[in-house]
């Protein structure tokens, strides 16, 4: 099984701060990783699908890139409603894992 | 509006089977696969397995911890899911979100997600 990992595992930030979550792959993906936003209490919600693109009605301050293991989400500006928890995983070849999650809050 | 909307979960002892539902409105059931996805609680996710779409061959992918103790299918009659658990152990107890999967050529991501229900093994 493809291993995801993330980092960092938590980050404190303020309203307005450009934020970088990373995640690697312990083996080639091809491209195929996504992202998901979890608030408490909440089912995930898509984000990112291949790297790098924004899924539909997500706001442009979202953005992922990487190639290869290595992968990040950007918030370029974060609001209050993107605190929450961040997950990645990979679609090269089941299962689906995913990563075990980074945290962002104040 | 695509709803996917899970049943079925509830306290269970273990070594007991439970059988969750998925049903779905809102887009083409038989054209998409259909993932579940479960989460312990204050833990991350985890897949559980899918279910391809007919015109993939309508077969399933199980995650190793639940493989030979759960089945996926599906009756696109219905437009309905379905999870069936045996053998239950109390590492299973989770949220299970069932979802849709994003198809491009090859899966993407899961594009559309249940509330999720809750599954409780102990005795």
């Amino acid at each position: 099984d493809i291993q995801m990992t993330q980092s960092p595992s938590s980050l404190s930030a303020s309203v307005g701060d450009r934020v970088t979550i990373t995640c690697r792959a312990s083996q080639g993906i091809s491209n195929l990783l996504a992202w998901y936003q979890q608030k408490p209490g909440k089912a995930p919600k898509l984000l990112i699908y291949r790297t790098s693109t924004l899924e539909s009605g997500v706001p442009s301050r979202f953005s992922g890139s990487g190639s290869g293991t290595d992968y990040t989400l950007t918030i370029s500006s974060l609001l209050p409603e993107d605190f929450a928890t961040y997950y990645c995983q990979h679609f090269y070849t089941y299962p689906f894992t995913f990563g075990p999650g980074t945290k962002v809050d104040i | 509006e695509v709803q996917l909307v899970e049943s079925g979960g509830g306290l269970v002892q273990p070594g007991r089977s439970l059988r969750l539902s998925c049903a779905t409105s809102g887009f083409n059931f038989a054209g998409y696969a259909i993932s579940w996805v479960r989460q312990a609680p204050g833990k991350g996710l985890e897949c559980v397995g899918f279910i391809r779409s007919k015109a993939f061959g309508g077969t399933p992918e199980y995650a190793a911890s639940v493989q030979g103790r759960f089945t996926i299918s599906r009756d696109d009659s219905k437009s309905i899911a379905y999870l069936q658990m045996n053998s239950l152990k109390s590492q299973d107890t989770a949220v299970y979100y069932c979802n849709r999967v994003k198809w491009l050529a090859d899966p993407t991501g899961l594009d559309y997600w249940g509330q999720g229900t809750l599954v409780t093994v102990a005795s």
